[in-house]
């Protein structure tokens, strides 16, 4: 089975732009999590979705937002960047979803915000 | 709130030593808690779990952890460590359907 695909690997902005990123999971799994990895903050709970529909939500603001398809991708869009938003985005996906699903995580994208 | 605790931000070991990484958490009631491991370039990877039952949980890799609950702890242990277990250890604590993450702790091991 193919693992939880991330694309891009990397991308760089500059402030003001907006950013979309995309997970692949595995096929099957129907819920998907994003977590943003700051040196600062650490590993932070972005949101999680279930069959299209957003099941949690963490603590950003709402430039984070995300979107689940159909076919269980999904793809997470920030915008109006800010340099802090500068991290590794992560994405993790399970079939039956949080709070006790094994998560499969992805290699994540390295987002650079000048 | 939930909240996690690595007291340790760096470990240096030798490889063939004896490991334990200390996680402390805070949560109201019976917690889920995870430990994952995070090579460089990676995502996390699943080493052990604990929902309830036995307290001592076997994981992948040869990696064990223990939840004692009158401490609030859930350490993770190997009685051997090899040079490529060198990476980021992270603690997580679950329940809620936010996980929490600890800080992580690198584990440097040395020839």
């Amino acid at each position: 089975k193919a693992g939880v695909t991330q694309t891009p690997r990397y991308l760089i902005k500059t402030r003001g732009q907006q950013v979309t990123l995309s997970c692949s999971p595995i096929s099957g799994h129907r819920s998907v999590s994003w977590y943003q990895q700051t040196p600062g903050q650490g590993l932070q709970f972005l949101f999680e979705y279930f069959s299209e529909t957003q099941r949690n939500k963490g603590n950003f603001p709402g430039r984070f937002s995300g979107r689940q398809f159909s076919n269980s991708r999904s793809e997470m869009n920030v915008s109006t960047l800010e340099l802090g938003d500068s991290a590794l985005y992560l994405c993790a996906s399970s079939y039956w979803g949080l709070p006790d699903n094994e998560q499969f995580f992805g290699p994540g994208t390295r987002l650079t915000v000048l | 709130a939930q909240s996690v605790t690595q007291p340790d931000i760096h470990i240096t070991v030798s490889e063939g030593a004896s490991l334990e990484l200390r996680c402390n958490y805070s949560y109201g009631a019976t917690p889920y808690l995870f430990w994952y491991v995070q090579s460089p370039g990676q995502g996390l990877q699943l080493l052990l779990k604990y929902f309830s039952g036995d307290t001592l949980v076997q994981g992948i890799k040869g990696f064990e952890a223990e939840f004692k609950r009158s401490q609030s702890s859930f350490n993770l242990r190997k009685p051997s460590v090899h040079w490529s277990d060198a990476a980021e250890y992270f603690c997580a604590v679950g329940g809620s359907y936010i996980p929490t993450f600890g800080r992580g702790t690198s584990l440097i091991v040395h020839p």
